[in-house]
């Protein structure tokens, strides 16, 4: 498995304004991954991000919405930009050290008003 | 995009009783099968991964896999009110053409275990 911190651990924030939420691995990975989860909703996917590379974003989601940077095996960060209370949610980074199995950090509450 | 299907519930078990999670998927490729945990306002856990057809067991937990139906289970033993959660199924997706692989997650299932 893996260590995995996220900052901040919740925050509320104005409409318009933007958040980057940090995450922190305690080991290298390749892949890390971002998701959305909604108030009583299941995960959604966001974008998967490679160290050196542009992030892979899923349908329905884009760069300059959710701007992700990978400077290092251990680290990412994801921006939510010019937000709106539609961006209320819970953002949780995750990663999968041996390919597999996929470990999850605390994640972000996110309250945009 | 591939589906996950589960029932919401909630799914309502007396302590002691066996509580049995049951997950649909539409890929029927897919080789690689998880479940993971969610207490409220907490991040999801992995408890169970599955990858070939039949039982797996780890302690009080055993998952269930058949391919050819396309079904994947998770029974809880001897549950504890400490097991109501959200059980969220989870399976991996792979494209062929590129090999990028991500997990697909179902809405997850409700357990309320009552002591």
């Amino acid at each position: 498995s893996a260590v995995i911190s996220q900052k901040p651990s919740r925050d509320i924030c104005q409409r318009g304004t933007s958040l980057t939420i940090q995450c922190q691995v305690d080991s290298q990975v390749t892949m890390m991954f971002w998701y959305r989860q909604q108030p009583g909703q299941s995960l959604t996917l966001i974008a998967t991000a490679n160290q050196g590379s542009e992030a892979t974003y899923e349908s329905g989601f884009v760069i300059d919405k959710f701007p992700i940077s990978r400077p290092n095996l251990t680290f990412s960060t994801l921006t939510v930009s010019n937000m709106s209370p539609e961006d209320s949610s819970i953002y949780l980074c995750s990663v999968s050290p041996g390919g597999s199995e996929q470990y999850f950090g605390p994640g972000t509450r996110l309250t945009v008003t | 995009q591939k589906e996950v299907e589960q029932n919401s519930g909630p799914l309502s078990v007396p302590e002691g009783a066996i509580a049995s999670l049951n997950c649909t998927y539409s890929d029927r490729g897919s080789q690689s099968f998880f479940w993971y945990r969610q207490y409220s306002g907490k991040s999801p856990e992995l408890i169970m991964s599955i990858y070939s057809n039949g039982d797996k067991e780890d302690g009080r937990f055993t998952a269930q896999l058949n391919k050819a139906s396309q079904y994947v289970s998770l029974l809880i033993r001897d549950s504890q009110p400490s097991d109501s959660a959200t059980y969220l199924c989870a399976v991996r997706e792979v494209k062929m053409n590129t090999g990028f692989q991500k997990l697909v997650f179902g809405t997850g299932t409700r357990l309320l275990v009552s002591p």
